[in-house]
């Protein structure tokens, strides 16, 4: 299995502001993928991040509103941009483990925008 | 692209009784399922996988899936439930074959009563 640690847990933001969450793996990973979880609702796939080069995005989601970081193999930053209201969801960091097909998630990071 | 289907939104349950979650899938092949809990504020927990071979799979903390092609379903069971189950309940699938992006189903939020 894989620890992933994610920082921060939960925090409260004022609308306009950007917050970068922080992912670290126990282990060297190829890919890291951040997903989104709004309230009540399933998760939602905002990015691959692959180290070495640009995060990959999924349709709805681009890279000014989510700027994403991969500077190593077990490290990754998911931004939230100029936050609204809207954006207060919980994010979510997990890796894969290739054949496998298992993916491993973080706890999250709880965000709520004012 | 692959997707699950989950149609029972919330679900309520007596403790020691059986549990059965539905789950179906869209996809011709035979398609990497898998089954996630997500307990209250924590992160998501990998109950149990299928990728080929024996159709019913035993998981974590109890829980089984059978794999039932003719009906293109995947449901979650178990036997006897306790209070500690109560949490929300998601099936994925690959959202294309090769690569490991999950999509999830909408959930099922899993009520226990004493």
């Amino acid at each position: 299995s894989a620890v992933i640690s994610q920082k921060p847990s939960r925090d409260i933001c004022q609308r306009g502001t950007s917050l970068t969450i922080q992912c670290q793996v126990d282990s060297q990973v190829t890919m890291m993928f951040w997903y989104r979880q709004q309230p009540g609702q399933s998760l939602t796939l905002i990015a691959t991040a692959n180290q070495g080069s640009e995060a990959t995005y999924e349709s709805g989601f681009v890279i000014d509103k989510f700027p994403i970081s991969r500077p190593n193999l077990t490290f990754s930053t998911l931004t939230v941009s100029n936050m609204s209201p809207e954006d207060s969801s919980i994010y979510l960091c997990s890796v894969g483990r290739g054949a496998t097909g298992e993916l491993f998630f973080g706890e999250g990071s709880r965000l709520t925008v004012l | 692209a692959q997707s699950v289907t989950q149609p029972d939104i919330h679900i309520t349950v007596s403790e020691g009784a059986s549990l059965e979650l539905r789950c179906n899938y869209s996809y011709g092949a035979t398609p990497y399922l898998f089954w996630y809990v997500q307990s209250p504020g924590q992160g998501l927990q990998l109950l149990l996988k299928y990728f080929s071979g024996d159709t019913l799979v035993q998981g974590i903390k109890g829980f089984e899936a059978e794999f039932k092609r003719s009906q293109s379903s995947f449901n979650l069971r178990k036997p006897s439930v306790h209070w500690s189950d109560a949490a929300e309940y998601f099936c994925a699938t690959f959202t294309n074959f090769g690569n490991e992006k999950l999509t999830f189903g909408t959930g099922t939020r899993l009520t226990i009563i004493p």
